[in-house]
């Protein structure tokens, strides 16, 4: 069974940081993209941030470009989201979630997490 | 970016009878569609890729249609577990980009 959970997140002062991390279980980890979403509560998606499956392919969404950072553990089956800088509109639930590709970053996302919190707030 | 516009916002209707949501894009994405259900308190769950083909465990209800810049998800008999918000999202262009979402409530 393929498993998404997120953890890291939380209250954080206007311009300080935030490391999340997705733990993968139940597929290869290093057979797929992966993904950040993110959901303003109430409100609607909004894609932030992919990996291919080697880190050679890495996009940001403009919102979070020079701000958020993406990378990946294929040896600990893990994704992270390093988030800088951080502004009271990136207050938001974050999403991991798996891509149905390896390397294209371009597809369905077929599995995700549980989500976590993220609260930027002084 | 390539902007997804769901319609109606809200769509009222009663458990049995069919439901028919639309997601139109603002340039052809051929069949590059997905729709997902969101419950509250959950996270979304992909329905339908590529258009028209349902992911691994969705009930045949749900269908899947349109290429270009049209598209119809329709439920054929809304079940009570139905009842929650459907977006779509276009995995054609970049960024990905998602529709803001049809909330399917008991009429």
């Amino acid at each position: 069974e393929v498993q998404l959970v997120e953890s890291g997140g939380g209250l954080v002062q206007p311009g300080g940081s935030q490391r999340l991390s997705c733990a993968a279980s139940g597929f290869t980890f290093d057979e797929n993209a992966m993904h950040w979403v993110r959901q303003v509560p109430g409100k609607g998606l909004e894609w932030v941030s992919g990996i291919g499956w080697n880190s050679v392919k890495i996009d940001y969404a403009d919102s979070v470009k020079g701000r958020f950072t993406i990378s990946r553990d294929n040896i600990d089956n893990s994704l992270h989201l390093q988030m800088n800088s951080l502004r009271p509109e990136d207050t938001a639930f974050y999403y991991c979630a798996r891509g149905e590709g390896m390397a294209s970053l371009k597809s369905p996302l077929d599995y995700w997490g549980q989500g976590i919190l993220v609260t930027v707030s002084s | 970016d390539i902007v997804m516009t769901q319609s109606p916002v809200t769509l009222s209707v009663s458990p049995g009878e069919r439901a028919t949501l639309s997601c139109r894009a603002s340039q052809s994405i051929s069949d590059n569609l997905a729709w997902y259900q969101q419950k509250p308190g959950q996270a979304p769950r992909l329905l339908i890729k590529h258009a028209s083909t349902r992911a691994t465990g969705i009930p045949a209800r749900f269908s899947g249609s349109g290429s270009g810049t049209e598209f119809t998800l329709t439920i054929s008999s809304l079940q009570s577990e139905d009842f929650a918000v459907y977006y779509c999202q276009q995995y054609s262009g970049w960024p990905l980009t998602f529709g803001g979402g049809t909330m399917v409530e008991i009429k």
